[in-house]
């Protein structure tokens, strides 16, 4: 079965700092990975997803298959990253999407 | 927004009594979900539907039932509420084709079991 690890509950860091958010997976086939966001007690809204190899709002993440792992990464952060970020991954039918437990991302000025 | 309507936003129930959670999409997706949200659990999936009639269970079904008549509808009942299931529910839909058709989210339904 897929699984999704977000190691870290929260993460502090300062405007301007860079940012990593850590994501591993562990499954056994080739997999499909998003990042999505969470504005306080909003909607989750899509922020990234691997096979289209953007960069949203600053942020950029690389599918490293040997380590497994999709990081999501942004060099300067800012206020308003300040958000719920999970990590999933899309296995097996159903177009289904295994989700990590999250981490709440807090800016400080 | 994705064009899906979650209702209603916020419920309040006693213990034992049946509800049902409704989500509305006018986007004609085939793929519908519905996900609970709660700390340190993430999200997780309850039941989906991969067309009219056509559903199956998430990982964390028990207690629930859903029901989709019509494309569009996708209702979540829980048979008897419990505390256990006083969460955040969220649905989201998903054209398919693996992805290049990632799930979008509605606006969550609050549910508060007494």
């Amino acid at each position: 079965a897929q699984r999704v690890t977000q190691p870290e509950k929260l993460l502090s860091v300062f405007k301007g700092a860079p940012v990593e958010l850590k994501c591993n997976y562990s499954y056994s086939g080739s997999p499909e990975l998003f990042w999505y966001v969470q504005y306080s007690r909003q909607r989750l809204q899509l922020l990234l997803r691997h096979i289209s190899r953007e960069s949203i709002k600053g942020f950029t993440a690389d599918l490293n298959k040997g380590e497994t792992s999709f990081h999501l990464k942004k060099p300067f952060a800012q206020e308003e990253d300040s958000a719920m970020y999970y990590c999933a991954l899309m296995a097996g039918g159903g177009n289904k999407l295994t989700f990590g437990t999250g981490t709440q991302l807090k800016v400080e000025l | 927004d994705a064009g899906i309507t979650q209702s209603p936003r916020h419920k309040v129930t006693e213990t034992g009594t049946p509800v049902t959670l409704r989500c509305h999409q006018t986007e004609n997706h085939r793929y519908m979900y519905w996900y609970r949200q709660d700390p340190g659990h993430g999200l997780r999936l309850i039941h989906y539907s991969y067309g009219v009639k056509d559903t199956d269970k998430g990982e964390v079904s028990d207690g629930y039932s859903v029901s989709r008549s019509k494309t569009e509808d996708f209702l979540l009942t829980l048979e008897s509420a419990t505390s256990s299931q006083t969460s955040v529910y969220f649905c989201a839909i998903s054209e398919g084709g693996a992805g290049d058709s990632p799930l979008h989210f509605g606006n969550g339904t609050r549910l508060t079991v007494t």
